[in-house]
């Protein structure tokens, strides 16, 4: 049972265009959800999270937006840089911080030159 | 400040022995998780410890087991291994607050 689905394995972009990932959830008792940036041959990096209680939360070059109603959130880098080239993985927490993560299974993002 | 270091970083077992993985948490974090991420698949829940007491566990069964410490590290065990226990085993520390989990690089496990 995939609780958090990231239902796009791959995506390519141009650099300096907008790069958007795409998760989506069924728990409705999900409270936050999260996004980790991974490197081969390194663990997650945290990027950005986001409250149910909030739809939008934007930090730099990434923003990220939570539609409840739909069970969706989705991850917009821009501009996207070389160095975005990465598997990104979206996570959800019942009670952040004291909580297990609920991983999704990753995008690949790939930034073409 | 010093992030999450695990050891060993590559490590290659027979299948039915046992294996101990550790893990040092981030400088203060009394909260650490461990999970494991098979190839292609997101990161699995195993469990997580909260000041040496089990908080949470994951769906995995018994053989797979824990420690933390009163410094916050901590050990997972796993017994009697398995082929598909071959994976990618994360250590992540966490102080709580919604910053996130600062994860450890990994051991990969792999289990002939």
């Amino acid at each position: 049972d995939q609780q958090v689905k990231q239902n796009s394995p791959s995506l390519s972009v141009q650099e300096g265009r907008i790069s958007i990932l795409n998760c989506d959830y069924t728990n409705s008792m999900f409270d936050y959800f999260l996004w980790y940036k991974k490197y081969p041959a390194e663990g997650p990096t945290f990027l950005i999270s986001i409250s149910s209680i909030k739809d939008k939360n934007e930090d730099g070059r990434f923003t990220v937006f939570l539609n409840k109603s739909a069970k969706h959130l989705s991850l917009h880098i821009v501009p996207s840089q070389p160095g975005d080239s990465a598997v990104y993985f979206c996570a959800a927490a019942g009670n952040f911080g004291n909580e297990k993560l609920t991983f999704g299974t990753g995008t690949r993002l790939t930034i073409i030159p | 400040e010093t992030g999450v270091t695990q050891s060993p970083t590559h490590l290659i077992k027979t299948r039915g022995q046992q294996v101990t993985l550790r893990c040092s948490s981030q400088s203060g974090h009394n909260t650490v998780s461990w999970y494991q991420q098979a190839l292609g698949q997101g990161p699995q829940f195993i469990f997580q410890y909260y000041r040496e007491e089990e908080n949470g566990r994951g769906n995995f069964p018994p053989r797979f087991s824990g420690l933390q410490f009163p410094n916050y590290s901590s050990e997972l065990n796993v017994n009697a291994l398995e082929l598909d226990d071959s994976a990618l085993y994360l250590c992540a520390s966490s102080l709580g607050g919604g910053k996130g989990y600062t994860f450890g690089s990994g051991t990969r496990l792999t289990v002939v």
